[in-house]
């Protein structure tokens, strides 16, 4: 059973919009969360991590917040850029250790239009 | 330079070759990992590394062995490759830190016809 679900599947919004992607999941115990980017054809690139209940980060353009209550983190994007154009993938750690396990959302393919 | 570098990038075998997938990170970390990650399905976990001739196995190990003889090498091996291991084979990398960042490398796009 799938323990991360992301939403929306896809998205595609017009450069200088903002928009919001969402993680639910029922992993336990859940350390931490973190939100990747993954550009087509490359590797995960590591955007923020949060570890506490109501945490909150902020990257640049990125910012992140963690319900740890209700299992639930949201990752905004403001003014979007054509390079902004990736699958962004929630994943939540159930240690904080390597002897956890990282449990992945399929990912949200966002388009960023002109 | 933090790096995990894979190889090779892309790599067509025939069923019932032998494949072998190469990683290597300059981090000097003790955990490696390799995933498959499939259309729709998030990363799955196939071995993980602790160290040096350290490995346990992931989620989904049948069919796949690994390597670890050195620190900075991880491989994984397909014995007699099936079809349904078409996928790209991630590998990444962590140090041993509380919550420390994963370091992915770009992936293998693997194809058993």
């Amino acid at each position: 059973k799938t323990q991360v679900e992301q939403s929306p599947q896809s998205l595609v919004v017009r450069q200088g919009e903002n928009c919001v992607l969402q993680c639910n999941y029922s992993v336990t115990p859940d350390n931490h969360l973190r939100w990747f980017k993954q550009d087509t054809g490359k590797g995960l690139v590591s955007l923020t991590v949060l570890v506490h209940e109501n945490d909150k980060t902020s990257n640049g353009r990125y910012s992140a917040t963690l319900d740890k209550d209700a299992k639930h983190s949201t990752l905004h994007i403001t003014a979007t850029l054509l390079d902004d154009t990736a699958t962004y993938i929630c994943v939540v750690g159930d240690r904080g250790s390597a002897l956890g396990r990282l449990h992945f959302g399929a990912g949200t393919q966002l388009i960023v239009i002109p | 330079d933090m790096k995990v570098t894979q190889m090779p990038r892309y790599l067509i075998k025939r069923m019932g070759e032998n494949v072998l997938l190469e990683c290597g990170q300059d981090m000097s970390h003790e955990t490696m990992y390799w995933y498959r990650q499939d259309p729709g399905l998030g990363l799955q976990l196939i071995y993980i590394s602790y160290d040096v001739d350290s490995n346990s196995e992931g989620d989904i190990p049948k069919g796949y062995r690994v390597s670890r003889k050195k620190r900075e090498h991880f491989s994984l091996i397909l014995d007699s490759a099936k079809t349904n291991q078409t996928s790209v084979y991630f590998c990444a990398s962590s140090s041993r830190k509380l919550n420390t960042e994963v370091f992915f490398g770009k992936g293998t796009r693997l194809t058993v016809v």
